[in-house]
């Protein structure tokens, strides 16, 4: 298994600029979960789709902040217009919700800077 | 709500020696725990975890046992090599809900 996918690794942009981070998440895993590491705040929670729905929301920082799972396999995090404060690591991970066995994969982050 | 209780760091020990990193734990149902750990550069992994009460969650020469009477959930590990080096974060999943409760990580750094 390829594990969780997250496209750019790497992403440095100018403030203003509309950055879309894109996730692939593990076949047959039901459930995904978008997260942003920092320094100062830690590992926070953005959102969480079950079966391609967005259950929680609720972490999002603000209305620059969106969050799409057109499909079982693909979802995106868009921020617009972004801004320095938004430079961060942000993880995507994955995980089958309702088998016991709800243990989170993450996948490797996209670190994004914003000048 | 819950909530998820460890030691801050850094912790800084040579090579060989015992570790034990602190977590304990609230919640409002029966949760499973875990910990993960994050390399640097790298997304977390999962290291290990417990389901019940009294199991022993095991990889790699790391341990934890739930302990409900205690809500703790403590990392040991006999003899620490440089390559264990590395960010770790106590977690629990509580119940029905899918989200994870994550403590703010332990830095640990493992000098030869």
């Amino acid at each position: 298994d390829a594990g969780v996918i997250q496209s750019p690794r790497h992403e440095v942009t100018e403030m203003g600029q509309e950055v879309t981070l894109r996730c692939k998440p593990i076949s047959g895993h039901n459930s995904l979960f978008w997260y942003r590491q920092t320094m100062m705040r830690g590992l926070e929670l953005l959102i969480y789709f079950n079966n391609n729905v967005p259950i929680d929301d609720s972490g999002m920082p603000e209305d620059r902040f969106s969050a799409k799972m057109p499909n079982a396999s693909f979802s995106t995090l868009k921020i617009q217009p972004s801004e320095p404060r938004d430079s961060a690591v942000y993880f995507c991970a994955s995980s089958y919700f309702g088998t016991g066995r709800d243990e989170q994969y993450f996948g490797p982050g996209t670190r994004l800077t914003v000048t | 709500g819950d909530s998820v209780t460890q030691m801050e760091g850094p912790v800084t020990l040579s090579e060989e020696a015992f570790l034990t990193i602190n977590c304990t734990y609230t919640a409002t149902g029966y949760p499973s725990l875990f910990w993960y750990v994050q390399y640097p550069g790298e997304g977390l992994q999962l290291l290990l975890k417990a389901t019940k009460a009294d199991d022993k969650g095991s990889n790699k020469g790391f341990e934890a046992t739930y302990r409900k009477e205690t809500t703790s959930f403590h990392l040991e590990k006999g003899s620490v090599q440089v390559s264990d080096s590395a960010v770790y974060f106590c977690a629990l999943i509580d119940g029905g809900y899918q989200k994870v409760t994550f403590g703010i990580g332990t830095k640990l750094q493992v000098i030869p």
